[in-house]
């Protein structure tokens, strides 16, 4: 167990749809980081936030948003969803910023019809 | 050609082998993780390297920042080893991850 959770664990919904994604990191931890793992592209880095504030950007579409909130708990954000966008995402924590070691939560399983 | 090149893609072993998979990468960076993913999805760091080599009980990593190389070793192979191994690079607050290497051990 990382420390790390995750939730939902899976969820399914329809294209056009939005979705929220959460992410409670370690005890301690200030920065989360969000990937995406689909089946064609592999893992993705997202984004990341540390102690509130966006840290980076990677490849994050502009339908997708995210925020960190005072107790260091992370949300992502899918809106418009289409069916490109089924797979799994996962949050990661670290103590500062990077590179530091990374935990990784159990995933969120997301599924567009 | 991908930043951050895995090899070999598949990998097939007898239990007790010795087991390297290798990753390369074409941009410069401050780290390079590798990562376990497990059968049911789930992640865990095993390294985070920025120069030399690392041990952690059967496994070692090594890198090579001027041949922008790094391999992921496993003495003594065991089933439960299974698994997708994958390199991550980090630079400039950008994570780039290889394909990963798919690892099967067999008893």
């Amino acid at each position: 167990d990382s420390g790390v959770t995750q939730t939902p664990k899976h969820l399914i919904t329809a294209t056009g749809q939005r979705v929220t994604l959460r992410c409670s990191p370690r005890s301690g931890d200030l920065s989360v980081y969000w990937y995406q793992q689909s089946l064609d592209q592999g893992l993705q880095f997202l984004i990341q936030y540390y102690n509130g504030e966006e840290r980076a950007k990677g490849n994050i579409l502009e339908r997708f948003s995210a925020q960190q909130f005072p107790d260091l708990h992370s949300e992502l954000n899918l809106s418009s969803l289409e069916l490109g966008d089924s797979a799994l995402y996962f949050c990661a924590s670290s103590l500062g910023t990077a590179p530091y070691e990374q935990y990784f939560g159990p995933g969120t399983r997301l599924t567009v019809t | 050609k991908n930043e951050v090149e895995q090899s070999p893609q598949n990998l097939t072993a007898q239990e007790g082998e010795f087991i390297t998979i290798n990753c390369s990468y074409s941009v410069g960076i401050s780290a390079l993780h590798w990562l376990q993913q497990h059968p049911g999805g789930g992640i865990v760091s095993l390294f985070m390297l920025s120069s030399g080599k690392k041990k952690h009980g059967r496994l070692i990593a090594t890198i090579n920042i001027q041949e922008k190389h790094s391999s992921l070793h496993i003495t003594a192979s065991h089933p439960r080893d299974s698994a997708v191994y994958i390199c991550a690079v980090y630079n400039n607050n950008d994570m780039r991850f290889g394909a990963g290497t798919r690892l099967t051990v067999k008893p």
